[in-house]
C-alpha cells in the first residue's frame, strides 16, 4: 500500500527553524516528483515546493516561502524533507508531502506547525 | 498568475439530491496542441487530509465511487455529485496544474440539509 507520512511538525518562536521529514513507502521514490502543500488553520491548500524526482533534482517554490524554506530528498532513505528557516506567524498551518509532480494523487496526513511567540 | 474561483462557498443538499460545484478558471486551463483540461478536483473530509477525486477534468481516479463527475472546459468546470451520501460532507477543491506551480481554487464545503 503506498503511503507518506510527515513528521518533524511542533511549535516555534518566530524566527526559528524546523525541518520536516515525510517517509514514503509502497512506491518507488526515485520514480516521482515530490510536494509539499500546507494549509493554515481553517483556511485552504496552498503549494509551496516541489521537487523532480532523482538525486539533486530541480527545485521550486512558492513566492510566500523562497529564500526561507529547502525542499530535499535522499531517495536512499525513501524521504523527503523541507527545512524551513526564519519562520513566521504566517507558516503557522498543517504541512502536507503529495506524489507526483502537478496531479497530487497521493497524500500524508500532515504534520502541524505552529509558529508563534 | 492564474486564480480559480469556486462557487457557492458552501452548499447544503439533502441526502440523496445532487450537489454542483463550480470552478471558473481566470484564464484558460487548456492547451489546444492535446486539448487536455490541466484541472482536478479533491475532497478534503474534515479532519483528513486532501484526495484526489478527479484529473483531466473528467477522469475519475480508480476507487473513487461513480456518483462524483467532472465535466468542463477551458475555463469553467463543475464537480457534481449525484446523489449524495453522508460520508461526502467535505470541503472540495478545483486545482489547476496547467501552470508549473498549481493553484487550488478557495474551496466549496457541502453540508448535509
Amino acid at each position: 500500500e503506498e503511503q507518506l507520512v510527515e513528521s518533524g511538525g511542533g511549535w516555534v518562536q518566530p524566527g526559528g527553524s524546523l525541518r520536516l521529514s515525510c517517509v514514503i513507502s509502497g512506491f518507488i521514490f526515485n520514480n516521482y516528483a515530490m510536494n509539499w502543500v500546507r494549509q493554515a488553520p481553517g483556511k485552504g491548500l496552498e503549494w509551496i515546493s516541489t521537487i523532480d524526482n532523482s538525486d539533486g533534482g530541480s527545485t521550486y517554490y512558492a513566492d510566500s516561502v523562497k529564500g526561507r524554506f529547502t525542499i530535499s530528498r535522499d531517495n536512499s532513505k525513501n524521504t523527503l524533507y523541507l527545512q524551513m528557516n526564519n519562520l513566521r506567524a504566517e507558516d503557522t498551518a498543517i504541512y502536507y508531502c503529495a506524489k507526483d509532480r502537478k496531479i497530487y494523487d497521493l497524500w500524508g496526513l500532515g504534520t502541524l506547525v505552529t509558529v508563534s511567540s | 498568475d492564474i486564480v480559480l474561483t469556486q462557487s457557492p462557498d458552501s452548499l447544503a443538499v439533502s441526502l440523496g439530491e445532487r450537489a454542483t460545484i463550480n470552478c471558473k478558471s481566470s484564464q484558460s486551463v487548456s492547451y489546444s496542441s492535446n486539448s487536455e483540461n490541466y484541472l482536478a478536483w479533491y475532497q478534503q473530509k474534515p479532519g483528513q487530509s486532501p484526495k484526489l477525486l478527479i484529473y483531466w477534468a473528467s477522469t475519475r481516479k480508480s476507487g473513487v465511487p461513480d456518483r462524483f463527475s467532472g465535466s468542463g472546459s477551458g475555463t469553467d468546470f463543475t464537480l457534481t455529485i449525484s446523489s449524495l451520501q453522508a460520508e461526502d460532507v467535505a470541503v472540495y477543491y478545483c486545482q489547476q496544474y496547467y501552470t508549473p506551480f498549481p493553484k487550488f481554487g478557495q474551496g466549496t464545503r457541502v453540508e448535509i440539509k
